[in-house]
Order: structure tokens, then sequence, then C-alpha cells
């Protein structure tokens, strides 16, 4: 299957500043990327969908100035969360998809803890 | 209101034992079904069902969709505790730009 890597994998960081997670299709092109995050025990959370070239469109409930997502090419998306605060920490996922298909793959997760 | 329940939400086996995971959709123009593992990190897809009857296969591992009936079966047979993690259902509407409408996660737990 094709291939998303998610950078970093674990992130701690100081309340008030800012970080930025990676998310790389290495072998196909991802016209759309999902971001998600995932709280202990509990399913995965769509926080927005990004299509490349266009601005990401976001679930209600997530706050786009905090969560600043870029998809400027086929190969990257990055999700920056800003001013981070304790209750930010959670675990990120990114998936992708090439066109039309149904298919996504998952990046690795980034595990980001704010202190 | 669109959901997906899965079934049971925690499960305790023996190595060797065969285990039947459920997943139950109510979703408005439903285009596929997706099964999921999720062990430490993000989950790694396994199955991907959108017709009806037909069993898609992996090893130990199998599943099938009833769209009359509106769910799924995950079946594992010969478990071994690397089989230990969260299952995770999720369905595709039609139109939906693959916005994944996700159950809550069956864990599984394998004894040796």
């Amino acid at each position: 299957g094709a291939v998303v890597s998610q950078h970093p994998s674990w992130v701690i960081c100081k309340s008030g500043t800012s970080v930025k997670i990676e998310c790389r299709s290495l072998d196909f092109q991802a016209t759309t990327m999902f971001w998600y995050r995932q709280f202990p025990k509990q399913s995965l959370m769509l926080m927005a969908t990004s299509n490349e070239g266009s601005k990401a469109t976001y679930e209600q409930g997530v706050e786009k100035d905090k969560f600043l997502i870029n998809h400027a090419s086929l190969t990257l998306s990055t999700l920056t969360v800003t001013s981070a605060h304790p209750e930010d920490s959670s675990f990120y996922i990114c998936s992708a998809k090439q066109g039309p298909t149904l298919e996504a793959f998952f990046g690795q997760g980034t595990r980001l803890t704010v202190v | 209101e669109d959901k997906v329940v899965q079934s049971p939400l925690s499960l305790v086996v023996h190595e060797g034992d065969t285990v039947t995971l459920n997943c139950s959709y109510e979703v408005t123009n439903f285009r596929s079904l997706l099964w999921y593992k999720q062990e430490k990190k993000a989950p790694t897809f396994l199955f991907m069902l959108t017709s009806s009857g037909i069993e898609k296969k992996s090893g130990r591992l199998s599943s099938i969709l009833d769209k009359k009936e509106l769910f799924s079966i995950l079946n594992i047979t010969a478990t071994q505790t690397g089989d230990s993690a969260v299952y995770l259902c999720a369905v595709v509407p039609i139109d939906s730009n693959y916005q994944l409408i996700w159950g809550a996660g069956t864990k599984l737990i394998i004894k040796p």
C-alpha cells in the first residue's frame, strides 16, 4: 500500500508555543488530506479536510485560527497548533488519498504533549 | 444522524480462539465500509467492503458486509497475541469526500 509519513512521532512543547506537524505522501500524490484528533480510549475525530491548493474545510467546533492547516503541494500537508495549551495534548493523525479513490492511508500519528 | 456502532466494546479471549467483531451502521447514502486495526499508533487498513455478501479475506482475518441488514463482521480465526488491538470500523457515505464516520472501536485482548 501507499506510504504516508507523519513527523514528528511525538513532541513536547511549552504552553503558548506553536507546534508544526507534517504529513507527507511518499509514493503518491495526495489530492486530499485529513487531519484527525484522538483522545484516549476514543475514536478518531475529524478536524479538517484539505484539498491541495485550497483552504481547508474545518469541522464544527474546530478553531481554524488555532489549528492552521496548509496543503500547498500534492505530497505535503502541515498542521500547526498555535499557542498550544495543555488541553491540546492529544494524538493527531493525518490520512491522505489520491483522487477519487476511496482508500486513504494513515500517517503514524503524532503524540503532542503541552506542558 | 449518521452513526456507526461497534460491538462489543471490549473482548478478552485466549490465544487460538476465534472472534467475531460487529459493526452496524445507519448512514444515508452508504458507499463503503472499512475496517482498521489500531495498535499503539495510527490505524492500519484491513478491508474495504462495498458489495453485500462478498467475503474479503487476508490470512486469518475475513470480513463480510450485509447491506440489507446494515452491518459488517470481522472474523479472526486462531487468534494470536499480536492480534491484540483496537479494531475500528468506518463508513464512507457517497459524496462525502472520504469523510469517514467512525465507530468507537472494539478493544480486543488476546491472552496467551
